[in-house]
C-alpha cells in the first residue's frame, strides 16, 4: 500500500497567518491527491482535488500544489472557520490511503 | 443536490455480523463508483472499500479484506457494507462517499456509528 506521511500532526496559528501542510507519498502518485477538512462531529469536506484544483464553493485562500510524491496545502490567511483537522488522500492506487491528519488550532 | 444517508449502525458483539447501508439521491447513482471510509474514535480517516459503478470491480483495505463485502443495488440507489467476523478495532463511524470519475471522492454522508463490544 502507498503510505502518505502528513506533517505536521498539529499546529497552532493565529487568524491571518499563512499555514502550510505537507503530504509525502511513499511512491509516485502523479497528481492524484485530494485535501479534506473535517470539523468535530462532522463529515469531511473536500477542498482540493487533482492536487491543485479548487472544489466549487471553497474560498480561494485555500490552494494546493505538488506532483509525484510531494504535495502542499496552503491557507493564505487563516480565518476563524478554518480551525479544523485536514487530511490528504491519494487516489492513484487501490487501496486509497489518507495521511494521518493535521489539527489546526488557535494560538 | 447530492445527498448520502448512512444507516444500520449499532452495537454488535465480536465475531458477529452487521450490515450498514447508504441511501443516495440527487445524482445518477448507477454511473458512479462508491466508497466506504471509517474513523475510529479520536483517530484519523481510514479507507475501507470501493465498488465500481456496475459492481464488477471491488477493492478493500488489508484490514478488512476477507471479512467485509461491499455491494450495491442500482435499482434502489443503495450502497451496502456487509461486515462479518467483526473485531473491537472495527469500532468506528462509517462514512459512504461518492466517487468522482477519476478525481477521488467528493461528497460524503454524515456517517453511521458501529460499536463492537461484548
Amino acid at each position: 500500500d502507498i503510505q502518505m506521511t502528513q506533517s505536521p500532526s498539529s499546529l497552532s496559528a493565529s487568524v491571518g497567518d499563512r499555514v502550510t501542510i505537507t503530504c509525502r507519498a511513499s511512491q509516485g502518485i502523479r497528481n492524484a491527491l485530494g485535501w479534506f477538512q473535517q470539523k468535530p462531529g462532522k463529515a469531511p469536506k473536500r477542498l482540493i482535488y487533482s492536487s491543485s484544483s479548487l472544489q466549487s464553493g471553497v474560498p480561494s485562500r485555500f490552494s494546493g500544489s505538488g506532483s509525484g510524491t510531494d504535495f502542499t496545502l496552503t491557507i493564505s490567511s487563516l480565518q476563524p472557520e478554518d480551525f479544523a483537522t485536514y487530511y490528504c488522500l491519494q487516489h492513484n492506487t487501490y487501496p486509497w490511503t489518507f495521511g494521518q491528519g493535521t489539527k489546526v488550532d488557535i494560538k | 443536490q447530492v445527498h448520502l444517508v448512512e444507516s444500520g449502525g449499532g452495537v454488535v458483539q465480536p465475531g458477529k455480523s452487521l450490515r450498514v447501508s447508504c441511501s443516495a439521491s440527487g445524482f445518477t447513482f448507477r454511473s458512479n463508483g462508491m466508497h466506504w471510509v471509517r474513523q475510529a474514535p479520536g483517530k484519523g480517516l481510514e479507507y475501507v472499500a470501493f465498488i465500481s459503478f456496475d459492481g464488477t470491480n471491488k477493492q478493500y483495505a488489508e484490514s478488512v479484506r476477507g471479512r467485509f463485502t461491499v455491494s450495491r443495488d442500482n435499482s434502489w440507489d443503495t450502497l451496502y457494507l456487509q461486515m462479518n467476523i467483526v473485531r473491537p478495532e472495527d469500532t468506528a463511524v462509517y462514512y459512504c462517499a461518492k466517487g468522482d470519475h477519476g478525481y477521488g471522492m467528493d461528497v460524503w454522508g454524515q456517517g453511521t456509528t458501529v460499536t463492537v463490544s461484548s
